[in-house]
């Protein structure tokens, strides 16, 4: 069966760096996109962007270029979100989902929570 | 970009009530849109794509129509376990923006 699962919840220090990653199974890694999800406390969903796992290829939605940072090990079926530069409005919970061939995002990671605080 | 909003942004119903909720594009999606669950401090789950084809295992009481700019989601007889936060997503074209969220709880 297809799961996504993420590293543990992150305590950072303002300026400092974080990475997320979320290891996939149960299907061809390389067969479909990642997408990367932002929920902050108490707030809605805010798509980050995507990676295409075929190519390594990003896609960064507006407000997330420049810190952030899509990357692969597609040795161990894995993608990463790199979060550089931490400032305490990154204080998130991070996921991973699957982009359907038809684009939805059909299976969800069970999130990382990053917290950013002095 | 499209924006994407939805109403009500909340709303509180007894079990067994009829509940629906509307999502609106800025633009004309076709149908490219689904709708998610997501129960407090769970994760989202993925309930209708293609604003109407319900995913795997999801109850027969959901069901989602529309097209365009003009979407529904609606739960036929509300259950205790329905209380949840719902989002619509559109899907035509990147960003692959959700909306606001509509929070849906018992009376």
């Amino acid at each position: 069966q297809v799961q996504l699962v993420q590293s543990g919840s992150e305590l950072k220090k303002p300026g400092a760096s974080v990475k997320v990653s979320c290891k996939a199974s149960g299907y061809t890694f390389t067969t479909y996109a990642m997408n990367w999800v932002r929920q902050a406390p108490g707030q809605g969903l805010e798509w980050m962007g995507w990676i295409n796992t075929n190519t390594g290829n990003p896609t960064y939605a507006q407000g997330f270029t420049g810190r952030f940072v899509f990357s692969l090990d597609t040795s161990v079926s894995t993608a990463y979100l790199q979060i550089s530069s931490l400032k305490a409005e990154d204080t998130a919970v991070y996921y991973c989902a699957r982009l359907a061939p038809e684009e939805y995002f059909d299976y969800w990671g069970q999130g990382t929570l990053v917290t950013v605080s002095s | 970009d499209i924006q994407m909003t939805q109403s009500p942004s909340s709303l509180s119903a007894s079990v067994g009530d009829r509940v629906t909720i509307t999502c609106r594009p800025s633009q004309g999606i076709s149908n490219y849109l689904a709708w998610y669950q997501q129960r407090p401090g769970k994760v989202p789950k993925l309930l209708i794509y293609a604003a109407s084809t319900l995913h795997s295992g999801v109850p027969s009481r959901f069901s989602g129509s529309g097209s365009g700019t003009d979407f529904t989601l609606t739960i036929s007889s509300l259950q205790p376990e329905d209380v949840a936060t719902y989002y619509c997503q559109k899907y035509n074209s990147a960003p692959f923006t959700f909306g606001p969220g509509t929070k849906v709880d018992i009376k």
